[in-house]
């Protein structure tokens, strides 16, 4: 594998449900970071891991809870969500958190909240 | 704060055909990075060029070519003769500071047509 990679790529989930969202960078970098991405808006940038210290918390609700074991996996923990959280969750990488270093992206998980 | 416009929502051209992305940014920081980003319908963001804010020279690699303009707070993208590859969502990025506060342009949807 290379580059960053996430999984699952689609998810579709209740609104009682519990689940996470992975994703791994083989790049040797030392950040991370979700983003979301939702229709007809600009990308969202949520939360921010600079060597497994969380640097970032864009005002995310605690329905969505980060966790970054360390530098390479990424884990967004989900519960309790709700319709308007439909979009596509994208994961980046970058050698730092410095604003110097371009950002890597997976693929993204497009999630469904019915 | 720091705020990115991109004013074209969508562009259609025929294959062979030039296309301009405009991209207009705002900020007060003296040092500052610009970025675009290309999204095919696979998902994942390719970055495609980096400048920084004090380097004003012009771009180019191969078919693409960027125009900064700090005068006019203006990184404008170009393809020439384009090709239905492509098509994509492109999205011109800036960080100013601190990496953490990258904002995303709306992104400009590009289709070219056979």
């Amino acid at each position: 594998e290379t580059g960053v990679t996430q999984t699952p790529r689609h998810l579709v989930m209740g609104m009682t449900n519990k689940k996470s969202l992975k994703c791994e960078q083989h790049l040797g970098h030392n950040a991370m970071y979700w983003y979301k991405q939702s229709a007809k808006k600009p990308l969202e940038l949520m939360f921010v891991y600079n060597f497994k210290e969380q640097t970032e918390n864009n005002s995310v609700p605690s329905r969505f809870s980060p966790e970054c074991p360390n530098s390479s996996h990424l884990f967004l923990h989900l519960h309790t969500l709700q319709p308007e959280d439909s979009a596509l969750y994208l994961c980046a990488s970058s050698q730092s958190d410095s604003p110097y270093y371009e950002q890597y992206f997976g693929p993204g998980t497009r999630l469904t909240v019915t | 704060a720091q705020k990115v416009t991109q004013a074209q929502t969508e562009i259609s051209v025929v294959e062979k055909e030039d296309v301009t992305l405009d991209c207009v940014y705002e900020t007060r920081d003296t040092t500052y990075y610009l970025f675009w980003y290309k999204q095919p319908p696979s998902g994942e963001l390719v970055f495609l060029i980096r400048r920084n804010s004090f380097d004003e020279q012009n771009e180019i690699s191969g078919r693409y070519s960027w125009n900064f303009q700090k005068s006019t707070s203006s990184f404008n993208f170009t393809i020439t003769a384009s090709q239905v590859v492509d098509s994509a969502v492109y999205f011109c990025a800036l960080s100013g500071d601190n990496n953490n506060d990258m904002r995303f342009g709306a992104g400009t949807r590009l289709t070219v047509k056979p």
